[in-house]
């Protein structure tokens, strides 16, 4: 059982604005920055949303990240077909003292 | 062009051992931040261990202490992951990752802005 609670799936049409959300507590999310990977399948995890809403160099602008108390959202707009594949959320674990992971939300255009 | 590349992954029987490699190109090894990332068949990513070469501080995961050795070899440009004690809840998919603090803003822990592609351990009788 992952420490940040993820949906296990989302969908959407093409052209749709869809959110995916992560939800921890007060000494994960809540205190701490809220990172975002996209993972293909069979392929390595890609760094896609850092420092809660920023965006590293050649990640689309349609990809947006926010975060209130102790949950975050990644938004996609203008939804594409090569936009299918799993969103993982992680962050800072105060109790833990390290880093912990959504179980990761498995995105289908439909 | 910046590249991880992980090697030595395998099947093994539990109780086992077995030594991971990451092979590093196209940035400064002497003052990266490494880590290793697992991923279990069908779930989601779990943080393994961390190093940062310019000092050699190393950090697990509770889940691998005492049984994960991290080190390094400067003249190589690699980082390697002995690991001992194989139980089947190791077997996962293990990356090499690359931490990315951006001067002391986030945790290179957890900014992994370059990975490997994987290698694949499996922990069975």
């Amino acid at each position: 059982q992952s420490v940040l609670t993820q949906s296990p799936s989302a969908s959407g049409t093409p052209g749709q604005r869809v959110t995916i959300s992560c939800s921890g507590s007060s000494s994960t999310i809540g205190n701490n920055y809220v990172y975002w990977y996209q993972q293909f399948p069979g392929t390595a995890p890609k760094l896609l949303i850092y420092r809660n809403d920023q965006r590293p160099s050649g990640v689309p602008d349609r990809f947006s990240g926010s975060k209130s108390g102790t949950s975050a959202s990644l938004a996609i707009s203008g939804l594409r077909s090569e936009d299918e594949a799993e969103y993982h959320c992680a962050t800072w674990d105060d109790t833990l003292s390290g880093p912990v992971f959504g179980g990761g939300t498995k995105l289908t255009v439909l | 062009e910046v590249q991880l590349v992980e090697s030595g992954g395998g099947l093994v029987q539990p109780g086992g051992s077995l030594r991971l490699s990451c092979a590093v190109s196209g940035f400064t090894f002497s003052s990266s931040e490494l880590n290793w990332v697992r991923q279990a068949p069908g779930k989601g990513l779990e943080w393994v261990s961390y190093i940062r070469i310019s000092d050699d501080t190393i950090y697990y995961a509770d889940s691998v202490k005492g049984r994960f050795t991290l080190s390094r070899d400067n003249a190589k440009n690699s980082v390697f992951l002995q690991m001992n004690g194989l139980r089947a809840e190791d077997t996962a998919v293990y990356y090499c990752a690359r931490g990315n603090s951006h001067g002391g803003l986030d945790p290179a822990m957890l900014n992994f802005d370059r990975w490997g592609q994987g290698t694949l351990v499996t922990v069975s009788s």
